[in-house]
């Protein structure tokens, strides 16, 4: 089925460590973003992408970095994990045409830092 | 900076009957869209409803329908004739260019 495809779908790290996560998405869309859901605070916007080869920070980007050297792909890489960034992460995407729509969402990645 | 409020961490409602679920949000833009997600157990973001800002009229989806109030900066969410499978997280967003959410209301159904 086309859409977003996240991997991992869980992970655990130890404080220090470090990791790529993945998001892939077969619809050629232009427009890839990454976000964090933590209770109380809905998802937050850490980085995105509006073309291959482009990426922007968004509003919580410390501690991330990000790539977008394929179209269909946009890694989200933790150089350092630490406790703060247990979260569940989300990747999503939309067309340039899909002005009017909303993001095509993956599934998540639940990421424990201990 | 857009900032897009949930005023009711949760809510609850027995099936059959309706339940409006609040957002507000902040923006000195014209142009803009609002968006319902739905998220169940499952952690699936699932889009529910949407609404251009241009557009007067009310979106409607079924037995889901929005209350937007442009001037008052309000996006409400009408559920009606409630279901147990409505039972989830549910997120009003705002996107001018990229997309802006609320902390969610967890919405509850009685049987």
């Amino acid at each position: 089925n086309a859409g977003v495809t996240q991997t991992p779908k869980f992970r655990v790290l130890k404080t220090g460590q470090s990791m790529t996560l993945l998001c892939a998405q077969d619809m050629n869309h232009e427009y890839m973003y990454w976000y964090r859901q933590d209770p109380g605070m809905g998802l937050r916007l850490i980085h995105y992408s509006v073309g291959e080869g482009t990426t922007a920070k968004g509003e919580v980007p410390d501690g991330y970095n990000v790539s977008r050297l394929k179209k269909q792909n946009f890694l989200l890489g933790l150089e350092s994990a630490a406790p703060s960034q247990t979260s569940v992460y989300f990747c999503a995407s939309r067309g340039s045409g899909d002005i009017n729509y909303g993001y095509t969402f993956g599934s998540g990645t639940r990421l424990t830092v201990v | 900076a857009q900032t897009v409020t949930q005023s009711q961490p949760e809510m609850s409602v027995q099936e059959a009957e309706t339940v409006t679920l609040s957002c507000t949000y902040d923006t000195s833009e014209s142009d803009y869209y609002l968006f319902w997600y739905k998220q169940p157990p499952s952690r699936q973001m699932i889009l529910v409803i949407r609404q251009e800002a241009y557009k007067q009229q009310n979106a409607t989806e079924n037995r889901f329908s929005v209350n937007f109030q442009k001037a008052a900066k309000s996006f409400s969410l009408k559920i009606s004739d409630s279901q147990l499978g409505d039972a989830a997280m549910y997120f009003c967003a705002y996107r001018r260019s990229d997309m802006r959410f609320g902390a969610g209301t967890r919405l509850t159904v009685k049987p």
